[in-house]
């Protein structure tokens, strides 16, 4: 199996700062890495495909980067419905793996 | 704009068999190129892949789960299913099922629906 290794596990942030989340997978992924939200209660959302590619419908303050074994999610300037937590995934190989998720607190 | 649904019994008893339907709509599960698959997550938790299966019919489990899963298809229903048998309170989970893709990632995610796992 694929691990991720995904930090900080929690990030103390408030409005308006750029944070930067980082995942390092075990080996390469030909940079099938994903990034998903997930607020309390509800499912995880879909924010960056393919290490950099923004899915339709997310606000372009969310970028993502990275190639390799190293990826990172970017948020530019937190609003605060981006208190949330945050998973990276691989999908280039069975078993899809997740990080072990960044919780963003203010 | 494509939904997923979870349904099934929110509580099962300790070895017993874990079964959820997952029903599509707003589009087919008939098209290239995706997979319809479980992932699982326990209360307070991250986030794990049970399984996937593409139209074509062929499955992929997570090793660590393999000998207790089926995923299975209905076309006819444009519906997708879970087993899980030989279920203990570590199966006690929200249970999402999605559509993927290995460029894409999981683009829709159903609601996620609590199986207890409780005698």
């Amino acid at each position: 199996d694929i691990q991720m290794t995904q930090s900080p596990s929690s990030l103390p942030a408030s409005v308006g700062d750029r944070v930067t989340i980082t995942c390092r997978t075990s080996q390469s992924i030909n940079n099938f890495l994903n990034w998903y939200q997930q607020r309390p209660g509800k499912a995880p959302r879909l924010l960056i495909y393919a290490a950099s590619s923004l899915q339709s419908g997310v606000p372009s303050r969310f970028s993502g980067s990275g190639s390799g074994t190293d990826f990172t999610l970017t948020i530019s300037s937190l609003q605060p419905e981006d208190f949330a937590t945050y998973y990276c995934q691989q999908s280039d190989t069975t078993p899809v793996t997740f990080g072990q998720g960044t919780r963003l607190e203010i | 704009q494509l939904q997923l649904q979870e349904s099934g019994p929110g509580l099962v008893k300790p070895s017993e068999t874990l079964s959820l339907t997952c029903t599509v709509s707003g589009g087919s599960i008939n098209i290239n190129g995706y997979y319809w698959g479980w992932i699982r997550q326990p209360p307070g938790k991250g986030l794990e892949w049970i399984g996937s299966i593409p139209y074509s019919g062929n499955t992929y489990y997570n090793p660590s789960l393999k000998s207790r899963v089926i995923i299975s298809l209905d076309t006819s229903k444009n519906q997708f299913s879970l087993k899980l048998n030989s279920v203990t309170a570590a199966d006690t989970a929200v249970y999402y099922c999605a559509r993927q893709g290995r460029r894409v990632g999981v683009d829709y995610w159903g609601q996620g629906t609590l199986v207890t796992v409780s005698s």
